[in-house]
């Protein structure tokens, strides 16, 4: 059980660039998220997804793009790089439900580091 | 608008004495929240959390504390040790249309050895 892992770890990109940042998760969880980290700031949702098929923008959603074809993957598109970009992205997932408190823990997975030059 | 507050950037304590992380919330309608620890290079892991129905939830050395007429609630960690240095995010949880936690800014804690 590998959890929710992201590739890559890093990537430098050129202002224009386009670039996929992959999110897998292997527990089956119905909901996906993924935010961005700027230094000293919290975690803004980019985007999320309730289930396969279905996605909503989340705060800060300008600038990218998901999908959600299986229930596993989750990738987040940039079609044209801008330094605004440059972050720590987190990708997260969790099982969801109607009731019960121990749905809402939310894992996350360990982060991609882009920066945009 | 920041829906939920960290006001303190970073927090530094001895080794073997209590940590005090604090946060406000401004939405009477979360109903949940849940404490985020986050290492270097690593993705944030929860350590606890706490249902709007009650006020105290502890966790071996952890105890999240949570007062609703003051939407605030505080993260106590005793005693504390150097592995806790990390930044600690707390988040409420929107249970309802939205299904999304809002996370606060976060708390760089340090404990000096």
């Amino acid at each position: 059980n590998a959890g929710v892992t992201q590739t890559p770890k890093f990537r430098i990109l050129k202002i224009g660039q386009s670039m996929t940042l992959q999110c897998a998760q292997d527990m089956n969880h119905n909901y996906m998220y993924w935010y961005r980290q700027d230094p000293g700031m919290g975690l803004k949702l980019i985007y999320y997804s309730v289930g396969a098929g279905i996605t909503d923008k989340g705060e800060v959603p300008n600038g990218y793009n998901v999908s959600r074809s299986t229930t596993e993957d989750f990738p987040l598109r940039l079609e044209l790089a801008a330094p605004s970009q440059t972050s720590v992205y987190f990708c997260a997932s969790r099982l969801g439900g109607l009731a019960g408190w121990s749905y809402n823990e939310q894992f996350f997975g360990p982060g991609t580091r882009l920066t945009v030059l | 608008d920041q829906q939920v507050k960290q006001n303190s950037p970073s927090l530094s304590v001895q080794e073997g004495r209590i940590s005090i992380l604090n946060c406000d919330y401004t939405n009477s309608m979360f109903d949940y929240f849940l404490w985020y620890k986050k290492y270097p290079a690593e993705g944030p892991t929860f350590l606890i959390s706490i249902s709007s129905i009650k006020d105290k939830n502890e966790d071996g050395r952890f105890t999240v504390f949570l007062n609703k007429s003051a939407k605030h609630l505080s993260l106590h960690i005793v005693p504390s040790q150097p592995g806790d240095s990390a930044v600690y995010f707390c988040a409420a949880f929107d249970g309802g249309a939205t299904n999304k936690l809002i996370f606060g800014t976060g708390t760089l804690l340090a404990v000096q050895p």
